[in-house]
């Protein structure tokens, strides 16, 4: 996996609560990219970072925020968690233009 | 951002049989093309990508994938398949180089 580590792997909690989910890369990326899976949809990129504390939003970042204050770790918050962000997500690197994005192995996260 | 179309959600096929996975996209600007090939219970893992020059782009494992521009389209091809070759596959763009749209994915299953 290219070097990145997801924590946690697995979480089921409550509509309400906050979650934080990390990525954690030992490849000195520049960008790393946070991604929702769910059937039918493929991935859908929620934000990315493009540098420490430089992020952007993707096209489904509703719900979402960021954070990025170490080159190898990139935070994904729900402040609320809905039922709706019950998903898979995946962290993603990448050296930049036109360059391969790497993915982590991914946490599988149920809101109840 | 980009629209990507693949067009047949369940490829059932047998084992020594070729396969073709349909992928179109929404502009005919330059864009950069990828297949990524997901294991179960993994994360994706890039299969090949074209960015330039040769038109017909090969992965080390036989897969191969033609950019055709009059058409969008970025077709992935095998003409011989094994079990292992078993996965979900998601065809992805990029026109600003380093932000992906991914595809619904195209689950292929190979029979005995």
């Amino acid at each position: 996996d290219a070097g990145i580590t997801q924590s946690p792997r697995h979480k089921v909690t409550e509509t309400g609560t906050p979650v934080t989910l990390r990525c954690h890369q030992t490849e000195n990326h520049r960008y790393m990219y946070w991604y929702r899976q769910d059937p039918g949809h493929g991935l859908r990129l929620i934000h990315y970072s493009y540098g420490v504390k430089d992020t952007d939003k993707g096209e489904v970042s509703d719900g979402y925020s960021v954070s990025r204050s170490k080159t190898e770790d990139f935070l994904l918050t729900l402040e609320s968690a809905t039922s709706s962000q019950t998903s898979v997500y995946f962290c993603a690197i990448g050296g930049g233009f036109a360059d391969t994005q790497y993915f982590g192995p991914g946490t599988r996260l149920t809101v109840l | 951002a980009q629209s990507v179309t693949q067009l047949d959600s369940q490829v059932p096929v047998f084992e020594e049989a070729p396969v073709e996975l349909r992928c179109n996209y929404s502009s005919s600007v330059s864009v950069y093309l990828f297949w990524y090939v997901q294991y179960p219970n993994q994360g994706l893992q890039l299969l090949l990508k074209y960015l330039s020059g040769s038109t017909l782009v090969e992965s080390i494992n036989g897969f191969e994938a033609e950019f055709n521009k009059s058409q969008t389209s970025f077709h992935l091809r095998k003409p011989s398949v094994h079990i292992s070759d078993t996965a979900e596959y998601f065809c992805a763009v990029s026109d600003e180089g380093y932000k992906l749209s991914f595809g619904a994915g195209t689950t292929v299953t190979v029979r005995a």
